[in-house]
């Protein structure tokens, strides 16, 4: 158990809807990140926040979007969604945020109908 | 072309085996790497860090880097059942984010 924590662990819904994924970091981790993994994609980088300030940003759709909140958990919101939006979705945390160990959520599996 | 590339396997090897896992990089600018263990179903662990080029050694995990050759390596000595996992190799620049670059991963099956 790496002590970060993800809600919900599955996700069925359809085309077209909003779905929220909540994540919640170690104790003691200010960094938070948010990977997608999909077959054909691999594991993707898709945001990082530190201590509620976006810090990088990676190749994450307009449809999506994230933050993190001052008690440091974060949401990842996914908007207008496709089929191909189906994937697993980590979110990781770590201390500092800056090339430090990431420990990694178990993971949302999403699935689009 | 992707920045991190890695053979998906699958690898199929008997228990006691050595076990070679290999990346190569495209980006000179990679300083940091890693190697990430997947079991089914959960999420990626940490296995090996390595920032300079060389050897580390943990146990029976050697990560190898060749950064002339944009080249890095995990090898598993007398590899168990237990080792049957997705390895993923990552990497990172020399700035002040996190953000990692993950190779597609390489699903390895040790039998017994």
């Amino acid at each position: 158990d790496s002590g970060v924590t993800q809600t919900p662990k599955h996700l069925i819904t359809a085309t077209g809807q909003r779905v929220t994924l909540r994540c919640s970091p170690r104790s003691g981790d200010l960094s938070v990140y948010w990977y997608q993994q999909s077959l054909d994609q691999g594991l993707q980088f898709l945001i990082q926040y530190y201590n509620g300030e976006e810090r990088a940003k990676g190749n994450i759709l307009e449809r999506f979007s994230a933050q993190q909140f001052p008690d440091l958990h974060s949401e990842l919101n996914l908007s207008s969604l496709e089929l191909g939006d189906s994937a697993l979705y980590f979110c990781a945390s770590s201390v500092l945020g800056i090339r430090d160990t990431q420990y990694f959520g178990p993971g949302t599996r999403l699935t689009v109908l | 072309q992707k920045e991190v590339e890695q053979d998906p396997g699958p690898l199929s090897v008997p228990e006691g085996a050595i076990v070679s896992l290999n990346c190569t990089y495209s980006n000179s600018a990679f300083q940091y790497f890693m190697w990430y263990r997947q079991y089914s179903r959960k999420g990626p662990e940490l296995l090996m860090y390595t920032y300079s080029s060389g050897n580390k050694e943990d146990g029976r995990f050697t990560a190898q880097v060749d950064k002339s050759s944009k080249y890095i390596s995990l090898f598993i000595r007398d590899s168990q059942p237990s080792d049957s996992a997705t390895y993923l190799c990552a990497m990172t620049l020399l700035s002040n984010t996190g953000k990692l670059i993950f190779g597609q991963g390489t699903t390895l099956q040790v039998k017994p």
